[in-house]
């Protein structure tokens, strides 16, 4: 049972694109939704992340797009370059008894040509 | 700072066979987990701890176990390796078990059992 739903599974952008990715969830407790990324032969990292009661972050060419009602976020990645090439995660989680524990989405894998 | 540390990069096991994947962390993060990453199925929580002496399971605990009795080392073991057991292991740890915690996660550990 997948409670983090991620698509596209893999996605090709020419050099200077716009990549999009996009996440969507169920559980409304989730309180944090952070996107990681990871290079081959790599463990995921943070990217950004973003609170349900912000609809949008900016950090650089990445954006989160955060859409409560609907239980959507994406990820923009703006101007996007060789080097974004990577699999990207959303991740959203929540507190429960024994503190935060995070539900991943299947990844997309980005290659972006030069 | 080494951050999180897991060995062994690789291994290759027999069905039925025990083994030890190690982490450890020079943080001195409260919070680990161990993550196991299949192709399309993101990454999957199978056990995690909030301190030493407290464990409890993930999503996919089943054929694992896990101790904490230092804040540095959560090993993960397998008790009777199964072909659906070869994956790709991740330790991850955060500073608290709760609030919008970064996870920093290890290098990961390619297991294979035949």
């Amino acid at each position: 049972q997948q409670q983090v739903k991620q698509s596209p599974q893999s996605l090709i952008v020419q050099k200077g694109g716009i990549s999009i990715i996009n996440c969507a969830y169920e559980n409304t407790a989730f309180d944090y939704f952070p996107w990681y990324q990871q290079f081959p032969g790599k463990g995921p990292a943070l990217l950004i992340a973003i609170r349900p009661d912000v609809s949008e972050k900016k950090e650089g060419r990445f954006t989160i797009s955060f859409n409560k009602s609907a239980k959507q976020f994406s990820l923009h990645i703006m101007d996007s370059q060789p080097g974004d090439s990577a699999t990207y995660f959303c991740a959203a989680s929540r507190e429960d008894n024994y503190g935060q524990n995070f539900v991943f989405g299947p990844g997309t894998r980005l290659s972006v040509l030069p | 700072n080494a951050g999180v540390t897991q060995t062994p990069k690789f291994q290759v096991l027999k069905t039925g066979q025990s083994m030890t994947l190690q982490c450890a962390q020079d943080m001195n993060h409260e919070y680990m987990s161990w993550y196991r990453q299949d192709p399309g199925m993101g990454l999957r929580l199978i056990h995690y701890s909030v301190g030493a002496g407290i464990t409890d399971q993930g999503e996919v605990p089943n054929g694992y176990n896990v101790s904490r009795s230092t804040t540095e080392d959560f090993p993960l073991r397998l008790l009777s390796a199964a072909p659906s057991q070869t994956s790709v292991y991740f330790c991850a740890s955060s500073p608290r078990p709760s609030g919008a915690n970064v996870l920093t996660f290890g290098a990961g550990s390619r297991l294979t059992v035949l």
